[in-house]
């Protein structure tokens, strides 16, 4: 299956400060999503995005497929930013491979 | 906005009994997911299911776990005799699938909490 990595496991940022968030993947993907998970276990959907550029709000998402990374950027961080960041993708079947999760908090 | 909606949202069971958990997809979905999550742990596939079949199923999900389409908006993942390691949250998901593929949005339910004791 797809390895995926992301980077960096742990992250702590002052409220209004600016991050980005790595996701590598090992073999080209059909499906690649980004999730927030809170601190109640819920896994919030972000973005969907195989390939590009999208925006929503303080969050953007790009996919560079042919060179197998994702990035995730989140500006002017908010206290409801924290949780566990995960990057999950999918090939030509229909399993997700989920990273290992990127581990924000934002600080007042 | 349209949900998956799972219940119970947490359980606590002995070593050994069964358990079902209840998952109800987006209405107009056609690929269904069981995924699970060991405390601290990554999120990890189980099985999908499309058709009223499985489609595919990581090494997990063996033979204690079964999963149903029992009528037209439940499916359900029973673990026939639980261990302790089988304490995580499950997440059931739905795709739309229209294209005839799964490879759409996966949208996630809040999870079922399950403690094995």
């Amino acid at each position: 299956g797809i390895q995926v990595e992301q980077s960096p496991p742990d992250l702590i940022l002052q409220e209004g400060a600016n991050s980005t968030l790595r996701c590598n993947f090992s073999d080209s993907v059909n499906n690649l999503q980004w999730f927030h998970q809170n601190p109640w276990g819920q896994l919030i959907n972000l973005f969907y995005i195989p390939s590009g550029t999208k925006q929503n709000g303080r969050l953007s998402a790009t996919t560079v497929a042919t060179e197998r990374y994702s990035l995730l950027y989140i500006s002017s961080s908010q206290t409801t930013d924290s949780g566990v960041y995960f990057c999950a993708a999918g090939d030509t079947g229909n399993q997700f491979y989920f990273g290992t999760g990127t581990s924000l908090t934002v600080i007042p | 906005e349209p949900e998956v909606t799972q219940t119970p949202s947490h359980q606590v069971t002995q070593m050994g009994q069964e358990v079902i958990l209840r998952c109800v997809p987006i209405s107009n979905h056609l690929y269904f997911y069981w995924y699970r999550q060991i405390l601290g742990q990554k999120v990890e596939f189980l099985v999908s299911f499309y058709n009223n079949e499985i489609s595919e199923k990581s090494e997990i999900f063996d033979d204690q776990f079964s999963v149903e389409r029992p009528d037209g908006s439940n499916f359900t993942l029973k673990i026939r005799s639980t261990k302790l390691e089988d304490s995580a949250m499950y997440f059931c998901a739905s795709s739309g699938g229209s294209s005839g593929r799964s490879t759409e949005t996966q949208y996630f339910g809040p999870g079922t909490r399950l403690l094995v004791l």
